[in-house]
């Protein structure tokens, strides 16, 4: 069965700190990654998408992602993160799997 | 436009009794999913709906939880004889196809059973 894996659980941050959120894929299958983002009472919100093509994908917000084939790992960056990055992060793969998500915790 | 919606948005129900949730997905999406999310465990896959073919059940947790699209439209999701443990946000997402969309999700109904 397909499966991802989110391996930080829990991740503070100060405002101005660097991300790099985890996220890994079983191998075998079609390779469509996803990162959704559930900002405190709200609705889970596409960060960004890789199907194919070049495995640097950028999204919204400042966020962006590198697709991996050899490590099988697709980890979410942001350069600088704000206070309202606060948030839950949830790694998907193809529609039905999804991580455990990433608590992301930024202290101004 | 109208994103999905689900109702109620809270429900508070006694062990043993049966609950109906139900989603209204965003107009002429084909595809329908149910997920529970359930504190520090992500979000689980229950069922998802793909136009008129036969859902895909596998995630439903026990013979207690069932679900129905009518006319290719709303989902209603039945969970009977509820436990403790089926506590949890229930969400419901869909997108215009299966597997190669983003999926928009509604906000949730939370479900609490005493």
């Amino acid at each position: 069965a397909q499966s991802v894996s989110q391996h930080n659980h829990h991740v503070i941050l100060s405002e101005a700190a660097s991300l790099e959120l985890g996220c890994n894929y079983s191998y075998g299958g079609t390779v469509n990654l996803f990162w959704y983002v559930q900002y405190p009472g709200q609705h889970l919100q596409l960060l960004l998408k890789y199907f194919s093509g070049d495995p640097l994908v950028k999204g919204i917000k400042g966020f962006e992602a590198e697709f991996i084939k050899s490590k099988f790992s697709f980890n979410l960056r942001k350069p600088s993160v704000q206070w309202s990055d606060t948030a839950e992060y949830f790694c998907q793969r193809r529609a039905l799997t999804f991580g455990s998500g990433t608590r992301l915790q930024v202290q101004p | 436009g109208a994103g999905v919606s689900q109702s109620p948005s809270n429900k508070v129900t006694e062990k043993g009794k049966d609950v109906e949730l139900r989603c209204d997905p965003i107009s002429g999406h084909t595809a329908l999913y149910w997920y529970r999310q359930s504190l520090g465990q992500g979000l689980e896959f229950l069922i998802y709906f793909q136009g008129n073919s036969a859902p895909d059940k596998s995630g439903l947790p026990s013979d207690r939880f069932s679900a129905e699209r009518t006319g290719g439209s709303v989902s209603t999701l039945t969970i009977q004889r509820t436990q403790q443990e089926d506590s949890a946000v229930y969400l419901c997402a869909s997108s215009p196809t299966y597997g190669w969309d983003e999926q928009y999700f509604g906000p949730g109904t939370r479900l609490t059973v005493t």
